[in-house]
Parts: structure tokens; sequence; C-alpha cells
């Protein structure tokens, strides 16, 4: 049983498409964090969330603590985009546990 | 760039040998956490550090081991090496990280990775 699911696990866009990436966990958390690694390897943490929503440039990150789920949406999607991004938790016992990631594709 | 720095970026064993890994954080950041990520299990969380000391400890295995220095930087030593610790080790380092609340402090950054090769 996996602590944090993701969906979908691949996926495939349109250059400017609205992209949603959806995240859901089963254990309490502290915070939930959203990664980007890139195919070379390297990650980057794009949000940390506890409650509510945060807006970086195109991207949105949303969650909802009650029903244990967050989105990560990206706007006005661009090529550059195309990278793994991968959900993961803290729970209240500061363990940390992730999602297998989403392979994002956006096609020019 | 993180800021984080990781070596060796590659590294080619064999079985049975002893590796160490090493990480230097970002300048005042005193946090460091270490992850394994591999094909067949994706990313895992091994241990954290805050300030010298042990934080949290995830699923690390006993052959492997971790300290963090006076000057904050890391390093994770893999004894007893298998075929199966085949992997990309991050380190990631946050200002602070203790609470994991989800402050600007627990921002992690991660390190480039080291790959390691067990033939």
């Amino acid at each position: 049983k996996n602590e944090v699911e993701q969906s979908p696990q691949n996926l495939t866009a349109q250059e400017g498409e609205f992209i949603t990436i959806n995240c859901s966990y089963s254990v309490g958390i502290s915070a939930l964090h959203w990664l980007q690694q890139h195919p070379g390897g390297g990650i980057v943490s794009l949000f940390m969330l506890s409650s509510g929503k945060k807006k970086h440039g195109r991207l949105i990150a949303t969650i909802n603590i009650q029903e244990k789920h967050s989105s990560l949406h990206i706007t006005a999607s661009h090529p550059r985009d195309s990278a793994v991004y991968i959900c993961a938790v803290r729970n209240t016992g500061n363990q940390f546990y992730f999602g297998t990631g989403t392979s994002l594709t956006v096609i020019p | 760039d993180s800021g984080v720095t990781q070596t060796p970026k590659h590294l080619i064993t064999a079985t049975g040998q002893r590796v160490t890994l090493r990480c230097s954080p970002r300048s005042g950041d005193l946090s460091v956490y270490w992850y394994q990520q591999s094909l067949d299990q994706g990313l895992q969380f091994l241990i954290q550090y805050y300030n010298g000391e042990e934080r949290a400890k995830g699923n690390i295995l006993e052959r492997f081991s971790a300290q963090q220095f006076p000057d904050l930087h890391s390093e994770l030593n893999l004894s007893s090496l298998e075929l199966g610790d085949s992997a990309l080790y991050f380190c990631a380092s946050s200002v602070d990280g203790r609470a994991g609340v989800g402050r600007s402090t627990d921002t992690q950054y991660f390190g480039p990775g080291t790959r390691l090769t067990v033939l």
C-alpha cells in the first residue's frame, strides 16, 4: 500500500494546454511537497504546502487537508515544462513518503 | 544551481565494498536530508540531520550510516554493497526543517545527486 498516490502516471499535452496532476495521501501530514525532476535527474522543489493554495508564475498548487488531496496545475503549458512531477508528504512523525511521479511531455 | 554540492558525481564499485558520499549544504542551512532513488522503488527518504544531530530516520538500511559534521557537511556511508544498492543518492538542505510544518525555512534544496553503480 502506497501512502502517496499520484495520477496520471503519464501525461502528454499540447503546448498551451492547462494541466492538472493529482496527489492523494493516506497519512496525517505536516506538509506536502511538489517536486520537479528534469530528464538530467536534477530535482527542484516547486511548492511546499500545509494548507490552501500557492502560486508561482504559471504553476498553482492546492491542498485539501480534509480530503487528503492536492493538485498541481500548470497554465499555458510549454515544452520546457516536460519533466517528472513528484508529490511528497512529510507525516507528523517526520517521515517522508513519495509518489511514483507523473511524467509530463508537452508537445510544441 | 541550488547551492548544494555532492561528490562524487558518479561512483562505480563492486559488491561487498564500502563507499562514502559527501554533501555540502547551502550556506546557512542547518538541515541535511539523504534520499535514495532507484528504478524499482522510486524516491525513498533515508535520514535527516539538523545541526549535527539525527532528526528523523527513514528507510535506511543497517549497512548504511550517516553523520553531519560541525561544519554542517554530511557524509553517507554505504557498506557491504549489494547490486540492489545501485541508485541515485540525493542530498538536500534546508534552513530549518525541525518542525516540518511548511514554513519557508523548511523548503528543501536538492543537490545534483551521486550515481552509484554496484557491479
